[in-house]
């Protein structure tokens, strides 16, 4: 079985610094994928950022940036110039083997201007 | 290109009743999953269509069915609802089995109102 766990239930961050958000995984597979999701109040889920287990660099999409060590099995994310709108829910995801994904039961991050 | 569509946006139920929830993927995306969002809970995996075949189910009740139709739609049914029941469905799509473990891309769910 895999798990995926946050255990940052809420956090907050003040307006144009830095924050980072933690995620660490248990899997017996290979081969996966890891993954962060945003959830709005919108409630609309958007993929924020991705990361092949199999490249040792990390992933970057502009402001946001993980750092994954898979030894540890950590995968966290950082926000650099935090702004209003990254405030949301955010969910931690793994997937390996047969299209399995797991979700984390995220973090909740306040922007405070 | 339209994202992951999802009717209604809105349903409310009484226990015992049924409810039918539907999924348009992303053009092109042969694999539907869906998920339930309770409140306070992270994501719950309950089902993954393929091809028209379901490829995987989560730890939920038979009560929980779908299926996927021939221009990859997919719809989810509860039968016998249940109050806790209630909680936002999300649909996402993705690739499909042709590629491993691929992005899934959610839609804005489904919002279920058991009273």
């Amino acid at each position: 079985a895999q798990t995926v766990t946050q255990s940052q239930p809420e956090m907050s961050v003040q307006e144009a610094e830095t924050v980072t958000l933690s995620c660490t995984y248990d899997t017996s597979e290979s081969d996966y994928y890891l993954f962060w999701y945003k959830q709005p109040p919108s409630r609309q889920m958007i993929l924020v950022i991705r990361q092949e287990a199999y490249k040792q660099q990390n992933a970057t999409e502009n402001r946001f940036s993980v750092n994954f060590q898979k030894a540890a099995k950590s995968f966290s994310l950082k926000i650099s110039d935090s702004q209003l709108g990254d405030a949301a829910m955010y969910f931690c995801a793994l997937s390996g083997g047969y299209q399995k994904v797991t979700f984390g039961i995220g973090t909740k991050l306040q922007v405070i201007p | 290109e339209a994202g992951v569509t999802q009717s209604p946006t809105h349903l409310i139920k009484t226990r015992g009743q049924q409810a039918t929830l539907r999924c348009s993927p992303i053009s092109g995306h042969t694999s539907v999953y869906w998920y339930q969002q309770a409140l306070g809970l992270g994501l719950q995996f309950l089902l993954w269509y393929d091809e028209g075949e379901e490829r995987n189910r989560g730890n939920f009740p038979p009560r929980f069915s779908g299926r996927q139709f021939p221009n990859y739609s997919s719809e989810l049914n509860v039968n016998a609802l249940e109050l806790e029941d209630s909680a936002l469905y999300l649909c996402a799509s993705s690739w499909g089995t042709s590629r491993t473990t691929d992005t899934q891309y959610f839609g804005p769910g489904t919002r279920l109102t058991v009273l």
